[in-house]
């Protein structure tokens, strides 16, 4: 099936960095979101996107829909140790419409650095 | 806590049985998703459910079904059981079907086929 690529795979942050991330589609998407996933956990929605070019901010987070309909990217400033886990870029070509199904990226794994 | 329960938690079974997961979505929810998650193939969407219709259906395979009843819970039911299938599968809910809406993950039920 159809996939998001999403890079990086993973990185390895110190307390403070800032952090960035992307995904990118062959195919145009009217919605992009970014999950967070923790050990045991299931994905929890971070950031939703509907529009191109916005711009949205949650806290330390900030996500932008491109312009081209066609990526995505989020940035996490001043990260903390409880920013580790795995972020997921996911996108849908449904807006507004009678389905939901989204399209995931791989992931990227954010780590402490040892 | 998202709301939406999964059970159970974990299942092992062997190859060839069939097992059955089921999934409450959260209070005033009409959609339900069933996703699978597993190493190589990451987070790929299997079915939508919306008020006991199907609406969408991604890559799932022939052995696998799902429903939705009156009461609005999800069940997804796997037959002929293989190595492969072993994975994490999440529900995930929203309220109308549409990808606007944002969907809520359970903590996934992991299976595992021995």
């Amino acid at each position: 099936g159809q996939q998001l690529n999403q890079s990086p795979q993973s990185m390895f942050i110190q307390e403070g960095e800032d952090v960035s991330m992307n995904c990118t589609s062959s195919s145009i998407f009217n919605t992009w979101l970014w999950y967070k996933q923790d050990p045991g956990e299931g994905p929890v929605l971070l950031i939703a996107l509907y529009k191109a070019g916005e711009l949205t901010s949650n806290g330390r987070l900030t996500a932008q829909f491109g312009i081209t309909r066609k990526d995505s990217f989020l940035n996490i400033s001043a990260s903390i140790p409880s920013d580790v886990g795995i972020y997921f870029c996911a996108g849908s070509m449904n807006y507004g419409g009678s389905q939901g199904n989204l399209i995931f990226g791989k992931g990227t794994k954010l780590s402490v650095k040892p | 806590d998202s709301g939406v329960t999964q059970t159970p938690k974990h299942l092992i079974t062997a190859t060839g049985q069939r097992v059955t997961l089921r999934c409450s979505p959260r209070s005033g929810d009409l959609s339900v998703y069933w996703y699978q998650q597993s190493l190589d193939q990451g987070l790929q969407f299997l079915i939508q459910y919306y008020n006991g219709e199907e609406r969408a259906k991604g890559n799932i395979l022939e052995r696998f079904s799902a429903q939705q009843f009156p009461d609005l819970h999800s069940e997804l039911n796997l037959s002929s059981l293989e190595l492969g299938d072993s994975a994490l599968y999440f529900c995930a809910s929203s309220v109308g079907a549409g990808a606007e809406n944002i969907q809520y993950f359970g903590a996934g039920t992991r299976l595992s086929v021995l």
